[in-house]
């Protein structure tokens, strides 16, 4: 079935270091691909998506470059602050229209001062 | 902008009882979700309704669940009776079509803890 793995957990950084979290996706057709982020005590918010292979999706200086040819959507930051200390999710929709998000389980960032 | 409204943000109970969580999604979306988030098995989405009618209920665990969509502005998850195994982060979100690159907006979730 359609599945989302991402890097273990957690990960831990210096302020202004940089910052890679994994994800890799198996899906039968060609998905959506998603970052959505969740601070503490929040819901989850969308941080950045791509809807098709090389798009890169960029939003609050992350980024990810959607590809198709290693089923990969990296999450990237040059340079990490201590505000972007959250849970990280990679998630996928089907373009088959239906809305339903497959998501990996979760990449939890501690940014130090 | 209002985004998803949940309440009660927190609601502790003991087993047994009926408890009911309530979702006001974001006006004009056609879309709402419900998913249940915990340490163990990450986040699962439980049911999820277009239009008001129910699409998918089949991540719904056990009969004791059930979701209900009288209107396109609200919708209610009900536990009944409740367990201690049901105590998890329940989320509503909503979205606005069937296009399936459109995000899904969530609400601040209810803490639900089951005594």
């Amino acid at each position: 079935g359609d599945s989302v793995t991402q890097m273990e957990g957690p990960v831990t950084l210096s302020e202004e270091a940089f910052l890679t979290i994994n994800c890799t996706y198996t899906a039968t057709g060609y998905p959506s691909l998603f970052w959505y982020v969740q601070y503490p005590g929040e819901g989850l918010q969308l941080l950045l998506k791509a809807t098709k292979a090389d798009d890169k999706g960029s939003n609050k200086g992350f980024e990810a470059t959607y590809r198709k040819e290693t089923t990969s959507f990296h999450l990237e930051k040059g340079s990490v602050q201590v505000s972007d200390s959250a849970v990280y999710f990679c998630a996928l929709t089907l373009n088959t229209g239906f809305q339903k998000l497959v998501f990996g389980t979760g990449t939890r960032l501690l940014v130090s001062p | 902008d209002a985004g998803v409204i949940q309440s009660p943000r927190h609601e502790v109970t003991e087993m047994g009882q009926e408890v009911t969580l309530r979702c006001k999604p974001i006006s004009g979306h056609d879309y709402l979700f419900w998913y249940r988030q915990t340490m163990m098995r990450g986040l699962e989405l439980l049911i999820y309704f277009n239009n008001n009618v129910p699409i998918d209920d089949s991540g719904m665990p056990e009969d004791r669940f059930s979701a209900k969509m009288p209107n396109a502005s609200f919708s209610t998850l009900k536990i009944q009776p409740s367990e201690p195994r049901d105590s998890a982060v329940y989320f509503c979100a909503s979205s606005q079509n069937s296009v399936s690159n459109q995000p899904q907006h969530f609400g601040d979730g209810t803490r639900l803890s089951i005594l």
